[in-house]
Formats: structure tokens, sequence, C-alpha cells
């Protein structure tokens, strides 16, 4: 069954201070690989999607990356407003295993 | 309109009586999506439509559950003799194809009394 793990649960920084997000997954055959933020009270935001290892996509101070076991979100002189819940996602590719498997998020506050 | 739109936004019903939710997908989008988000919990997936394909339902969690899209395009997802586990944030997704971004709408609050 597909599984993904995303690690820290909860992560506090500074304003400015750079860090990682981790996203495990095991799927047998990756389709895709994707990146939301979710603020409280809304809908998942897409923010990325990965298609293969050493893939890599950048907006603004976030930048994902790829490996055939794990993805990373880093982030860069976060902001405060860039505080949310990150949620990192799989799809398959086979027939019955399209659906989109979600990992628990990582909640990530920014403090000026 | 330009993204997906979920209505009701707000369900407060009593236990024992059905609701109704609805999901207007964005136009084009072959892939729909029913999630499940309970109070500080990640996405529990429900169902999933693509085209004219058999829907994949492995994740309703019981026969209460039902879902259908009519047309390839609104969905209504159905919950039978509402329980108090069954609150929750009820989230809808599509995209463009199976292995494109999916778009989620701003989600129901389902609250069962």
């Amino acid at each position: 069954e597909d599984q993904v793990t995303q690690s820290p649960e909860a992560l506090r920084l500074q304003e400015g201070e750079s860090s990682s997000l981790n996203c495990s997954y095991t799927v047998s055959g990756l389709r895709g690989l994707f990146w939301y933020r979710q603020d409280p009270g809304k809908g998942p935001e897409f923010l990325f999607t990965l298609y293969s290892a050493g893939e890599e996509k950048e907006k603004e101070r976030l930048k994902a990356t790829l490996t055939k076991k794990e993805s990373f979100l880093h982030i860069t002189a976060p902001k405060p407003e860039d505080s949310a819940t990150y949620l990192c996602a799989v799809q398959g590719a086979y027939q019955g295993a399209q659906k989109l498997v979600f990992g628990q998020g990582t909640r990530l506050t920014i403090n000026p | 309109g330009a993204g997906v739109s979920q209505s009701p936004s707000n369900k407060v019903t009593e236990k024992g009586k059905d609701v109704e939710l609805r999901c207007d997908p964005i136009s084009g989008h072959t892939a729909l999506y029913w999630y499940r988000q309970s109070l500080g919990q990640g996405l529990e997936f429900l169902i999933y439509f693509q085209g004219n394909s058999a829907p994949d339902k492995s994740g309703l969690p019981s026969d209460r559950f039902s879902a259908e899209r009519t047309g390839g395009s609104v969905s209504t997802l159905t919950i039978q003799r509402t329980q108090q586990e069954d609150s929750a944030v009820y989230l809808c997704a599509s995209s463009r194809s199976p292995n494109t971004e999916a778009f989620f709408g701003q989600g129901t609050r389902l609250t069962v009394v």
C-alpha cells in the first residue's frame, strides 16, 4: 500500500532561518509527488509537482526536490507569512492506485 | 468559476439525518476526488472519479457513504444516518487529468450534533 510519512510534525523557525521539510514515500510506480500548503480553515493550495528523481522546482522562497525514496521542501529565509501546514502527496501509476495519498503534514511556524 | 466550488460551506445536522454535499469542479477537469479531514488530522481519501471509468470507492468508510458524479461534472457526496464521528471537513478536488496537480475547494465543515 502506498504510504507517505512527513517529518517533523511541527517546526518553529525564526524569520530568516532556513530549513527543510521531509517527505518519505513508498509507492508502486510513482506517477507524481505533490506539495501543498494549507492555511487554517482553508483547502490545500497547490505548490509543486515532481515526476522523477533528480527533479527540482522553485517558487519564491521554496524549493522542492525529489529522490527515489523522499522529497524535501527547502525553505530559504522564511517570512511569517510562510507559516502554514505543508502537505506532501503521492500518486501511483497503476490502475486502482491513482488516488492521492497524503502525509500527515508539517506544521511550520515562522516567528518574526 | 475559476476554482473548485463546494456547498454548503458549513452544515450542522442532527444525528441520524441524511446530508448531501456538493462539489463543482473546474470546467474541463476529468478527475475528481473527495477527502475528509478531521480536526488536526491529515487528509483521508474517500472516493476518486476519472472520466467514464468506474470510481475508486476504496476509501469510503461505510455503506452510509456514497457519491456520484453526473455528466462528468458536478459531484454529490451523500452521508446517510449521520453519526457524530462523521463530523469533519469534507474536501473536494479536481485535476485536468490523473497525473496532474489537483486543485481543492474550500471544503464543507460538517458538524453532527
